[in-house]
């Protein structure tokens, strides 16, 4: 079962503005990471938090971890036209079975208007 | 590095035929490989986990029957979906991961499948 939300939905921007995506969960994790897809294709990993860490950056994309009330942002600054796609993050739950097992939130479909 | 290959990108087929998905990883051995299904604007459901020789561990509600997988070696796995009706049209996605804690999954290109 899917355990992750995200918020928005759906968001629509203008080049060069920031975009900020929240994802929500509901147990204890290992990690939580952040996914893009492009439209019918696979899927490409962005970025790895682990849950003993808050914050990281990427290049353009700043993603934050709040394990106290399960929450998880990510941030792209300074948008382009190619960062248009789905963007899903994914929960790496703890338990005594750590297969790696990720449980993908919903997904905030991006567009980045030139 | 850590590329997944997956053959083939569409399918289009007829009802009561069996298709087989490969799933590869080109620059890495992958001890556990994922497979989703995805529906249209929703997101990646996981099917079930494969891990190289041994039988695959298939979530809640998934028909193990229904969906065949086999990881034979550390490099490939595949997904027979027998029999394929209508319903199971949708976008099958692989992923593959290397082992050990705290590492992402390398995703292949999902295959469109269609049934008529």
């Amino acid at each position: 079962s899917q355990q992750g939300e995200e918020d928005p939905q759906a968001l629509s921007i203008q080049e060069g503005e920031n975009a900020t995506m929240n994802c929500s969960y509901k147990t204890s994790i290992n990690n939580l990471q952040w996914y893009r897809q492009n439209s019918g294709r696979g899927l490409v990993h962005l970025i790895l938090i682990r849950s003993n860490e808050r914050e990281k950056h990427s290049g353009r994309l700043r993603v934050t971890l709040d394990t106290s009330k399960k929450s998880s942002s990510l941030l792209i600054t300074a948008s382009r036209a190619a960062d248009t796609a789905s963007y899903f993050c994914a929960t790496d739950a703890r338990g005594s079975s750590n297969t790696g097992k990720l449980i993908f939130g919903q997904g905030t479909t991006l567009q980045v208007k030139p | 590095g850590a590329v997944v290959s997956q053959h083939p990108s569409r399918v289009i087929c007829k009802s009561g035929t069996s298709v087989k998905i490969e799933c590869r990883s080109l620059d890495f051995q992958a001890t556990t490989m994922f497979w989703y299904r995805q529906f249209p604007k929703q997101s990646l459901m996981l099917m079930a986990t494969s891990n190289e020789g041994s039988k695959a561990t298939y979530e809640q509600g998934v028909e193990k029957d229904k969906f065949l997988i086999n990881h034979a070696s550390l490099t490939l796995s595949t997904l027979t979906v027998t029999s394929a009706h209508p319903e199971d049209s949708s976008f099958y996605i692989c992923s593959a991961a290397g082992g050990g804690s705290n590492q992402p999954q390398h995703f292949g290109d999902g295959t469109r499948l269609s049934i008529l």
